[in-house]
């Protein structure tokens, strides 16, 4: 079953404001994903965050990792109308299978120019 | 990045149809891909794991005789809905593990299907 959690379901803003997401899990991980996708196309890989890690950052994206809350966050900063699509978190949890992931339900964002 | 292709990217099928699903990984041998299925505006549920000269692994609720899953080679996994009705109608994506030790998973651009 789908145990990510991403809040808030749907988030509107004006282009050049920063959007943060979060996600929560319920049990211990490998390691917490984030996914693109636009709008009836694949995913696309935007970062990883290992359970030993708390903070990444890559360009314009910054993720936080909580384990003691099971959290984490997702925030681009300075967004554009571009980014506008659906972020997924995704879960590798201990003892899955190899590269198994568990999805959440995604965060639709829209970017207003 | 590695680059996964998912062919085709819309079908139209009619009811009591198979339709095969390919998954290709174009420049990275692959020895796991996984199957999603993805409802309207709904996350990703795991199919099934496809290795690569091995029956596939599927999740609870999957039947494996509705959707048959064939990894016969290190870069092409191919998913067939058997027998399709209009419920199966759904987004069909695959994913395949890359050679870096990370974890990342590439995914194909998906597969739309509907069952008239």
């Amino acid at each position: 079953s789908q145990q990510g959690e991403e809040d808030p379901q749907a988030l509107s803003i004006q282009e050049g404001e920063n959007a943060t997401m979060n996600c929560s899990y319920k049990t211990s991980i490998n390691n917490l994903q984030w996914y693109r996708q636009n709008s009836g196309r694949g995913l696309v890989h935007l970062i990883l965050i290992r359970s030993n890690e708390r903070e990444k950052h890559s360009g314009r994206l910054r993720v936080t990792l909580d384990t003691s809350k099971k959290s984490s966050s997702l925030l681009i900063t300075a967004s554009r109308a571009a980014d506008t699509a659906s972020y997924f978190c995704a879960v590798s949890y201990s003892g899955a299978g190899s590269y198994q992931l568990t999805f959440g339900k995604g965060t639709k964002l829209s970017v207003i120019p | 990045g590695a680059v996964v292709s998912q062919h085709p990217s819309r079908v139209i099928c009619k009811s009591g149809t198979s339709v095969k699903i390919e998954c290709r990984s174009l420049d990275f041998q692959a020895t796991t891909m996984f199957w999603y299925r993805q409802f309207p505006k709904q996350s990703l549920m795991l199919m099934a794991t496809s290795n690569e000269g091995s029956k596939a692994t599927y999740e609870q609720g999957v039947e494996k005789d509705k959707f048959l899953i064939n990894h016969a080679s290190l870069t092409l996994s191919t998913l067939t809905v058997t027998s399709a009705h209009p419920e199966d109608s759904s987004f069909y994506i695959c994913s395949a593990r890359g050679t870096t030790p990370t974890g990342e998973l590439f995914f194909g651009e998906g597969s739309r299907l509907t069952v008239l």
